[in-house]
C-alpha cells in the first residue's frame, strides 16, 4: 500500500535554531517527492520538488534530501524564523499516475 | 501566471444546509483535484478530473457530495446536506499532464474553510 509517514508529528524550537523533519514513504514506483509549507487556513505552498536522481535540493533556508534506496527524505530548516511556524507536508507521486500521496504533516512552532 | 483561484474563502452554514465551492484552475491545466483537509490532518483526495472526465472519485461521499467540471475548466464542489463532520478546508489543485509542467506545475489554491454548526 502506498503510504507516506512523517515525523515528528509536532515540534517546538526557539528562533534561530535548526531543525530536521523526516518523511518515509512506501510509494512505488516512485516519481517525485515534494515538501510543502502550509500556513494555518491557507493552501500548501511548494518548497522543493525532487526526482529519483536528485539527492539534495535547497530553497533558501530549506534543504531537502532524498535517499531513494531507503525511501527516506528529510527537510532541514536553518536559522529558523517565527514565520517558519506552519505545517510541513511531504507528498509523493507514483510514477505513471497523477495521484499524490500525502503525509499527515509536521506542525512546527518557532518561539521567540 | 495567475494561480488557482477558489471562492469563497470562508463559509459558515448550519447542518443540513447546502453549500457550493468554486475553483478556477491555472489556464491550460488539464487535471483538477479537490481535497478535504480536516484540522490537523493531511489533505484527502475527494475527486480528480482529467479535463471534464472523472479519473478518481473513490473517496467522495457520493450520498452528499457532488462535483462537476462541465467545460474542462472551472469546477464546483457541492455538499448537500452538510454534516458537522464536513467542517474542513476544501482545497483545489491543478496540474498540467505532460512534460516538466507535470512535474513543477502542480499548484494549490488557498482553500475554502467550511464550518458547519
Amino acid at each position: 500500500k502506498n503510504q507516506v509517514e512523517q515525523s515528528p508529528q509536532s515540534l517546538i524550537i526557539l528562533e534561530g535554531k535548526n531543525c530536521t523533519l523526516q518523511c518515509n514513504y512506501t510509494v512505488s514506483p516512485f516519481s517525485n517527492l515534494r515538501w510543502y509549507k502550509q500556513d494555518t487556513g491557507r493552501g500548501p505552498v511548494s518548497l522543493t520538488i525532487m526526482t529519483f536522481s536528485e539527492n539534495t535540493k535547497s530553497n533558501g533556508r530549506y534543504t531537502a534530501t532524498l535517499d531513494a534506496d531507503t525511501k527516506q527524505s528529510s527537510l532541514h530548516i536553518t536559522a529558523s524564523q517565527l514565520s517558519d511556524s506552519a505545517s510541513y507536508i511531504c507528498v509523493v507521486r507514483a510514477s505513471g499516475t497523477y495521484k499524490y500521496i500525502f503525509g499527515t504533516g509536521t506542525r512546527l512552532k518557532v518561539l521567540a | 501566471e495567475a494561480g488557482v483561484a477558489q471562492s469563497p474563502r470562508y463559509k459558515i452554514i448550519e447542518k443540513r444546509q447546502s453549500v457550493a465551492f468554486w475553483c478556477n484552475p491555472i489556464s491550460g491545466h488539464a487535471t483538477l483535484y479537490w481535497y478535504q483537509q480536516i484540522l490537523g490532518q493531511g489533505p484527502k483526495l475527494l475527486i480528480q478530473f482529467q479535463n471534464n472526465g472523472v479519473v478518481d472519485d473513490s473517496q467522495l461521499p457520493k450520498d452528499r457530495f457532488s462535483a462537476e467540471r462541465l467545460k474542462g475548466v472551472d469546477s464546483t464542489l457541492k455538499i448537500q446536506p452538510a454534516k458537522l463532520e464536513d467542517s474542513a478546508v476544501y482545497l483545489c489543485a491543478s496540474s498540467p499532464t505532460s512534460g516538466t509542467g507535470g512535474l513543477y506545475g502542480y499548484t494549490f489554491g488557498s482553500g475554502t474553510r467550511l464550518t458547519v454548526v
